[in-house]
């Protein structure tokens, strides 16, 4: 069954370091997601990209943030600064072409642990 | 604009017992509605979805949910839980036609045996 996946798994950085978090949507997919999950909090919504642009974003997906669609199969979230409150787990989630029922599939997530 | 409340961080049931995790929405349209489901250290998987037609769905390992627009409600249940049905619940809203999904706070459900 075609999945989204994710890497690295987990990855710790200094403060102040850049991160570039990766995924792999499911292939025939055309909306891609990154979401993230402070430890014992919500699932909140970071950005949607399609047609390589980003079609929606939160309060949250400040300058620090950057999206990107690099090769036609990688989907990747850049932080260009990370601060201790980004320390997180990251989800990626892709929907398909198919009429829009709004469902996601996610991968396994990124945890970014910053020091 | 969209939102969730899931009353009940934590809900513990014993092994065999209904499983009842609630879940409101506000939407100023249609929505869809969905709940997935974490279990440790991995991912989000879809347990079922409502985006319109009947309103009783029903999802993977004897879950269902059903919508009630009077009620702005689309409670999850499963009428016997079983000890691998611990796991963290979202229940989640996506206003048809806009793209991301607005989830809840989470329900962590404990089965004891």
């Amino acid at each position: 069954e075609p999945e989204v996946t994710q890497t690295p798994s987990h990855q710790v950085t200094q403060m102040g370091q850049e991160v570039i978090l990766r995924c792999v949507p499911i292939s025939n997919h055309l909306y891609f997601y990154w979401y993230r999950q402070i430890l014992g909090q919500k699932v909140e919504f970071l950005v949607s990209f399609y047609n390589n642009e980003i079609s929606e974003k939160s309060e949250i997906f400040d300058d620090q943030f950057s999206v990107e669609r690099p090769d036609g199969s990688n989907f990747t979230l850049k932080i260009r600064s990370t601060k201790l409150e980004d320390s997180a787990m990251y989800f990626c989630a892709s929907r398909g072409p198919v009429a829009n029922t709004g469902e996601l599939f996610f991968g396994e997530g990124s945890r970014l642990t910053v020091l | 604009a969209q939102s969730v409340t899931q009353l009940g961080s934590h809900v513990s049931v014993s092994e065999g017992a209904l499983v009842l995790l609630r879940c409101n929405y506000s939407s100023s349209v249609p929505p869809y509605l969905f709940w997935y489901v974490q279990y440790p250290n991995q991912g989000l998987q879809l347990l079922l979805k409502y985006t319109t037609g009947a309103t009783l769905v029903k999802g993977i390992n004897g879950f269902e949910a059903e919508f009630k627009k009077s009620e702005t409600s689309f409670h999850l249940t499963k009428p016997s839980a079983h000890m691998s049905d611990a796991a963290e619940y979202f229940c989640a809203v996506s206003e048809a036609g806009r793209r991301a999904l607005t989830f809840g706070s989470g329900t962590r459900l404990q089965v004891q045996p």
